[in-house]
């Protein structure tokens, strides 16, 4: 079936480090993609999507390109600030539901800026 | 918009116990999501629907789960009876239906069962 990895987290920076988070996926068909974001105490937040191969997916100053030929998301924010500290979470809709808007995630990156 | 809400923020309450969890997805939304989430085992879908229909509820993790959505505002997570190993924050998310529909989560219930 479809499914989503990440990298392992923690990702420990300092403030205006640049930011890469690895995401790689294996689906049947052309999913969509997306980036959520997990702020302590809150639910999960849309941070990006791109819906086809080669869509660059931008919000906040983070990016992330939908690659057919890797299948790859990964997310990259040229410099990252202490507010950015949060998990992180790769998904991608899964075809093998029909049209529900289920959604399969990775495990999620721990990200932690220090100023 | 409101976006999903849910209730209780937080739940404390003895084994044994029943609990029962709610949620108001965004209106016009026609899928709706239970998730848990813990450190142990990270974020597991539980059950969703579809038009008010269980479409899929192989996470749930046994017969002490149950969920309903009797119509297309309202959904309910029943916890009977409850379990310290239940203790966790539990999601509900919506979306529509559409291949590149995002899901809108809810803030969360985080129960804990002594």
């Amino acid at each position: 079936g479809d499914s989503v990895t990440q990298m392992e987290g923690p990702v420990t920076l300092s403030e205006e480090a640049f930011l890469t988070i690895n995401c790689t996926y294996t689906a049947t068909g052309y999913p969509s993609l997306f980036w959520y974001v997990q702020y302590p105490g809150e639910g999960l937040q849309l941070l990006l999507k791109a819906t086809k191969a080669d869509d660059k997916g931008s919000n906040k100053g983070f990016e992330a390109t939908y690659r057919k030929e890797t299948t790859s998301f990964h997310l990259e924010k040229g410099s990252v600030q202490v507010s950015d500290s949060a998990v992180y979470f790769c998904a991608l809709s899964d075809s093998g539901s029909g049209n529900t808007g289920k959604l399969i995630f990775g495990q999620g990156t721990t990200l932690q800026v220090k100023p | 918009d409101a976006g999903v809400i849910q209730s209780p923020r937080h739940e404390v309450t003895e084994m044994g116990q029943e609990v029962t969890l709610r949620c108001k997805p965004i209106s016009g939304h026609n899928s709706l999501f239970w998730y848990r989430q813990t450190m142990m085992r990270g974020l597991e879908l539980l059950i969703y629907f579809n038009n008010n229909v269980p479409i899929d509820d192989s996470g749930m993790p046994e017969d002490r789960f149950s969920a309903k959505m009797p119509n297309a505002s309202f959904s309910t997570l029943k916890i009977q009876p409850s379990e310290p190993r239940d203790s966790a924050v539990y999601f509900c998310a919506s979306s529509s239906t559409g291949g590149g529909s995002p899901l809108h989560f809810g803030n969360g219930t985080r129960l804990t069962v002594t």
